[in-house]
C-alpha cells in the first residue's frame, strides 16, 4: 500500500541554523510533491511544489529537493527563526487524481 | 489570494444530534472540495471528495450515511455529522484549489467539533 513517512519525532534546532525535514514515500510514483505548514488549531498553508523533473526548488529561505530514485524529498529552512516553529507536512501526488494525501508531519521547534 | 472560509470554527453538541459545517470558496469557483479529519497529534486524514452537482466520493472506512456531504453550488460544500457521538470529536478541515492540484490547495481554518 502507499505510504508517506516523515520523521514523527520533533525537530529542535537553534535560531539561525538550517532545519532539514525528510519525506519518504513508498509504492508511489508522484508527478509532483507539495509541502505545507500547519500551526496548532489551523488549516495547512501551502508552501512549495516541486515536480518530478525538478531536482530542486527555492522560495526565499525555503528549499525543496526531490529524488525520485531514492523516493525522497528534503525540505530545508535556512536561517531558521522561532516563527518557523510549526508542523510541516509533505504530500506527494501522482497527478492522476485530485485528492491530496499527507504524510504524518514533522514538528519543528526553533529556539533562541 | 484564494480564500476558503469555513464555519463554524468551534462547535459543541450533544450526543445524538447533528452538526453542519460549511466550507465556502470566496473568490473562486470550486467544482471539487475535500474534507479532512485530524485527531490530536495526528496528520490529516482525507474523508471524502465533494463534487459539485454529484455525489461525494468517500474514502475507505468513512461512513457516508454518517458524514453527509452536499456540494450544491460552485462555492459551497457542507459536511453534516449525523447522530454525533463522542468519538466523532475531532478537527474537521476543508480544502479546494483555484487552479488545480498542481499549484497548491487552500485550506479552511478548520472546525473543532466536541461531542458531549
Amino acid at each position: 500500500s502507499q505510504k508517506i513517512e516523515q520523521n514523527s519525532e520533533a525537530l529542535n534546532i537553534q535560531e539561525g541554523k538550517t532545519a532539514t525535514l525528510t519525506c519518504n514515500y513508498t509504492n508511489y510514483s508522484p508527478a509532483y510533491l507539495q509541502w505545507y505548514r500547519q500551526d496548532p488549531g489551523r488549516g495547512p498553508v501551502f508552501l512549495l511544489l516541486i515536480r518530478e523533473n525538478e531536482k530542486e526548488k527555492r522560495k526565499e529561505r525555503l528549499k525543496v529537493t526531490f529524488d525520485t530514485t531514492l523516493k525522497q524529498s528534503l525540505f530545508h529552512i535556512t536561517a531558521s527563526q522561532p516563527a518557523d516553529s510549526a508542523t510541516y507536512l509533505c504530500a506527494p501526488n501522482t497527478g492522476t487524481a485530485s485528492k491530496l494525501t499527507f504524510g504524518t508531519g514533522t514538528r519543528l521547534q526553533v529556539t533562541l | 489570494g484564494a480564500v476558503v472560509s469555513q464555519h463554524p470554527s468551534r462547535v459543541i453538541c450533544k450526543s445524538g444530534t447533528s452538526v453542519k459545517i460549511e466550507c465556502r470558496s470566496l473568490d473562486f469557483q470550486a467544482t471539487t472540495m475535500f474534507w479532512y479529519r485530524q485527531f490530536p497529534k495526528q496528520s490529516l486524514m482525507l474523508m471524502a471528495t465533494s463534487n459539485e452537482g454529484s455525489k461525494a466520493t468517500y474514502e475507505q472506512g468513512v461512513e457516508k450515511d454518517k458524514f453527509l456531504i452536499n456540494h450544491a453550488s460552485l462555492t459551497l460544500s457542507t459536511l453534516t455529522v449525523t447522530s454525533a457521538h463522542p468519538e466523532d470529536s475531532s478537527f474537521y478541515i476543508c480544502s479546494a484549489s483555484p487552479t488545480g492540484e498542481r499549484y497548491g490547495y487552500t485550506f479552511g481554518s478548520g472546525t473543532r467539533l466536541t461531542v458531549v
